[in-house]
């Protein structure tokens, strides 16, 4: 079965740019597209980053996606570090027209 | 706006039932897959089922696979998911969201389910 691997934490400082990696187990991540959620403490995930690097409506031009085919990675970018960044963030792929999440990430900005 | 309101969630005996439901509105539901995904507490999201735009195409996850019904009813702009011989396990925030492809992937604000004695 496919699977998504993230780091577990991350901490970084206001106003720094900081990178959340999520790496697929087999196959090309390329293959299918990879979407970014963030989860606040106490609320629904909402979409950060969609179709690898689209930024929806909303979401500050702070976060981008990318990927990476000769790690077999997604990335998470995010500049300019803000406290109300911190939270946890998701990667999301598919297999074979099923969701497959990374374990989440927390995100810690002090 | 796009809105998912999901409801239905509670407290349940294991080995009980329950169905949950997700009134779409603000954008043309008939036109995109759905998905329920769940969060255990303290845990990860977790993907659970998801219907393509016409009930054509149906997926389960292996934890729920035999026990979990997913439908839509396009004419009502709604999803639902029966849930049957609920487990301890199963006790989690379910939450619905509409796949793309083209646009972001939206998500409801989650229901609450409890399954215990």
């Amino acid at each position: 079965n496919f699977m998504l691997t993230q780091p577990h934490s991350v901490s970084e400082s206001p106003g720094k740019t900081v990178t959340i990696s999520c790496t697929g187990s087999s196959g090309s991540i390329a293959s299918n597209y990879v979407q970014w959620y963030q989860q606040r403490p106490g609320s629904a995930p909402t979409t950060v980053i969609y179709e690898d690097n689209q930024r929806p409506s909303g979401v500050p031009d702070r976060f981008s996606g990318s990927i990476d085919s000769s790690s077999n990675s997604a990335s998470l970018t995010i500049s300019g570090l803000k406290t109300e960044d911190e939270a946890d963030y998701y990667c999301q792929s598919y297999d074979s027209s099923i969701w497959v999440f990374g374990g989440g990430t927390k995100l810690t900005v002090l | 706006e796009v809105q998912l309101v999901e409801s239905g969630g509670g407290l349940v005996k294991p080995g009980g039932s329950l169905r949950l439901s997700c009134a779409a509105s603000g954008f043309t539901f008939s036109s995109y897959s759905m998905n329920w995904v769940r969060q255990a507490p303290g845990k990860g999201l977790e993907w659970v089922s998801s219907i393509s735009s016409s009930s054509s195409y149906i997926y389960y996850a292996d934890s729920v696979k035999g026990r979990f019904t997913i439908s839509r009813d396009n004419a009502k702009n709604s999803l639902y998911l029966q849930m049957n011989s609920l487990r301890a396990e199963d006790t989690a925030v379910y939450y619905c969201a509409r796949d793309g492809p083209g646009i972001a992937v939206a998500w409801g604000q989650g229901t609450l389910v409890t399954v215990s004695s």
